[in-house]
């Protein structure tokens, strides 16, 4: 069974400065896709970035990256120039691709909470 | 477009009883999928719905169930509530296919006493 870990229940982060998530996962497949969803304080739940595993080329979204290494089964997520408003609840995810019975689910990591220091 | 929406926001009910939680996924969105958030637990799969049928169920005990209605509206219910089960209820939509990001709902915030 698939697995995501999140090792990291909290990190902080003065403004400005970058800061990096960990996800590590475990799965036997080889094509799948994997997500970082930002959950803000009392706020809807949004899709960070995500990243196809057979795109060797990191995903990046303006400052949001990720550091994508298949081999290890590891997704970090990198903030730079954290901003206040990054404050919240990151969830690395994983889902697998449709098989031939279509059927696939979400897999999700316990969460990081990200404090941002002015 | 109007975004994922789930009622009621708020909860609070006692051991034993039942509920039920609606949620309304984005227009044209087919898949209805279902979580339970819980502190250290994240976010727990518990069911998705595609076109009427469950496609894909979580570990959950069988009190809790799901349907989806034509319309691709979706109800959540527990029934025999515990305490163990006060949690975060969120609902998430998403057309179907590759690539295919969920759309979250604000959730509903389950209490029991």
């Amino acid at each position: 069974a698939q697995t995501v870990t999140q090792s990291q229940p909290e990190m902080s982060v003065q403004e400005a400065e970058t800061v990096t998530l960990s996800c590590t996962y475990d799965t036997s497949e080889s094509d799948y896709y994997l997500f970082w969803y930002k959950q803000p304080p009392s706020r809807q739940m949004i899709l960070v970035i995500r990243q196809e595993a057979y795109k060797q080329q990191n995903a990046t979204e303006n400052r949001f990256s990720v550091n994508f290494q298949k081999a290890a089964k590891s997704f970090s997520l990198k903030i730079s120039d954290s901003q206040l408003g990054d404050a919240a609840m990151y969830f690395c995810a994983y889902r697998r691709t449709p098989s031939t019975s279509g059927t696939y689910k979400y897999i999700f990591g316990t969460g990081t909470r990200l404090k941002v220091l002015a | 477009k109007a975004g994922v929406t789930q009622t009621p926001r708020y909860l609070i009910k006692t051991r034993g009883q039942q509920v039920t939680l609606s949620c309304s996924p984005i227009s044209g969105h087919r898949s209805v999928s279902w979580y339970q958030q819980t502190p250290g637990q994240g976010l727990q799969f518990l069911f998705e719905y595609f076109s009427e049928t469950q496609r894909n169920k979580g570990n959950f005990p069988g009190r809790f169930s799901g349907r989806q209605f034509s319309n691709s509206r979706s109800e959540m219910n527990v029934s025999t509530l515990e305490l163990g089960d006060s949690a975060l209820y969120l609902c998430a939509s998403s057309r179907d296919g590759p690539y295919i990001e969920q759309f979250f709902g604000p959730g509903t915030r389950l209490t029991v006493l």
